[in-house]
């Protein structure tokens, strides 16, 4: 059965670097074909991509949020790390990841609330 | 980017009624990599459909997806009282993947 589960700060100030952590189980980031992708939401508002990273380290990000933007995986430890730079209120959501199978983001994680307040 | 836009915003129907959700790409959906995901409040979004037609695993055949380059149909045959949630279309053929904005389907 595959599981993800995202953690990180509920609360970030303006201007300050977030890192969030995707721990997840039932799948190996060594296989072929896999990847995983990160996801947020507004609240209220719609779903928006940001960026994936596939078995083979190659990298995806949301051209609107490329420059503050960075993906990284921890194979042996069953990690995928998003860091988003210079946070703004706008920022203010649901941050989802999610297991990619090619490229079909299929099992979600329940997702971590973060609030930016200056 | 592929921009998704979804009609109409909001559904109103009763339960045991048909409903069709309408999903339009700006460009074609290579391969037809669409597919159709069920939000309710407070959770994460679930996947029902992928392929544009694939059900996932679980998926009750009261759904359906049909389609094929722009212009993609998610059906839910005889709505039933859990069905009531937000339905996002997306693509994952190119990068960037897209949403559309949803469609919420409420109780009538």
């Amino acid at each position: 059965q595959i599981t993800l589960k995202e953690s990180g700060p509920t609360l970030v100030k303006t201007t300050q670097t977030l890192t969030l952590n995707c721990t997840f189980s039932g799948f190996s980031l060594s296989t072929t074909a896999v990847g995983v992708g990160w996801i947020r939401q507004p609240p209220g508002k719609a779903l928006e991509w940001l960026a994936f990273i596939y078995w083979d380290d190659d990298k995806q990000y949301s051209p609107s949020l490329q420059s503050r933007l960075t993906i990284t995986k921890d194979s042996s430890k069953n990690q995928v790390v998003l860091t988003m730079t210079n946070m703004d209120p706008v920022d203010t959501g649901t941050y989802f990841c999610a297991h990619g199978s090619g490229w079909l983001l299929d099992v979600w994680g329940k997702g971590t609330t973060v609030t930016v307040s200056s | 980017e592929n921009v998704l836009t979804q009609s109409p915003g909001t559904l109103s129907l009763a339960p045991g009624a048909r409903a069709s959700l309408s999903c339009r790409a700006s460009q074609s959906v290579g391969k037809n990599y669409l597919a159709w995901y069920q939000q309710k409040p407070g959770q994460a979004p679930r996947l029902l459909i992928y392929h544009a037609s694939t059900r996932a695993t679980g998926v009750p055949d009261r759904f359906s997806g049909s389609g094929s380059g722009t212009d993609f149909t998610l059906t839910v045959s005889r709505l039933e009282p859990e069905d009531f949630a937000v339905y996002y279309c997306s693509q994952y053929a190119t990068s960037p993947w897209t949403f559309g904005q949803g469609t919420k389907v409420e109780i009538k």
